[in-house]
């Protein structure tokens, strides 16, 4: 079944304490993407990458990091998480050019107290 | 001015009429344009995609796009309580690349 897998789907953190967020898809997809999802923000990307060890900033970059060494995985990692980080976060993957169907995982709640 | 703008909604429909969701944006040079149902607490899925003026339909679903305005509708006929749900428009620039913006989301209830 083709999906893109995230872990952990919720977590409660506290502020400073580095946690990774895993992504995993199984479609061969060159693209993969992280958004963050606000109430009355949508989704907002965070990181995406192109392909293997390429990545780009998005939209909020701030306060996250990524890292794409194989064509499947691409995790997003908070370096010392913060309150304001608490939110709802979706990886994405997509087929390059021409594919435009964007893929999400299920979501990861992430709350920093 | 956001890239993208919804109504927020909620916009509630008996079950059975015409539900009709609009978009806005802002970038003239976009190119794809995308229409994403969001269950509460599950992930996006894609129902519509639309690329050139006019209107395209897929089973109850419509999709117009007026280029000139700017403008994205969405209408669903027939609508049934399991179309509640919240409706993204997410346009994009180039075709093939990522750079995808999403809008804040229209809540739709239809009651039966």
């Amino acid at each position: 079944e083709a999906q893109v897998t995230q872990n952990p789907r919720y977590l409660i953190t506290v502020t400073g304490k580095k946690l990774t967020v895993t992504c995993s898809q199984n479609m061969n997809h060159e693209y993969m993407s992280w958004y963050r999802q606000d109430p009355g923000l949508g989704l907002r990307q965070i990181y995406y990458s192109m392909n293997v060890e390429v990545t780009d900033k998005g939209d909020v970059p701030e306060g996250y990091k990524v890292s794409r060494k194989e064509k499947r995985n691409f995790p997003l990692i908070l370096e010392s998480p913060s309150p304001n980080q608490t939110s709802l976060y979706f990886c994405a993957s997509k087929k390059g050019s021409p594919g435009n169907t964007i893929y999400f995982g299920e979501g990861s709640w992430l709350t920093v107290v | 001015q956001k890239e993208v703008e919804q109504n927020s909604g909620p916009l509630s429909v008996p079950e059975g009429a015409i539900a009709s969701l609009n978009c806005t944006y802002s970038d003239r040079g976009s190119q794809s344009f995308f229409w994403y149902r969001q269950y509460s607490g599950k992930s996006p899925e894609l129902i519509m995609s639309i690329y050139s003026n006019g209107d395209k339909e897929d089973g109850r679903f419509t999709a117009q796009l007026n280029k000139a305005s700017q403008y994205v509708s969405l209408l669903i006929r027939d609508s049934q309580p399991s179309d509640s749900a919240t409706y993204l428009c997410a346009v994009k620039r180039d075709t093939g690349g990522f750079k995808t913006i999403f809008g804040a989301g229209t809540r739709l209830f239809v009651k039966a």
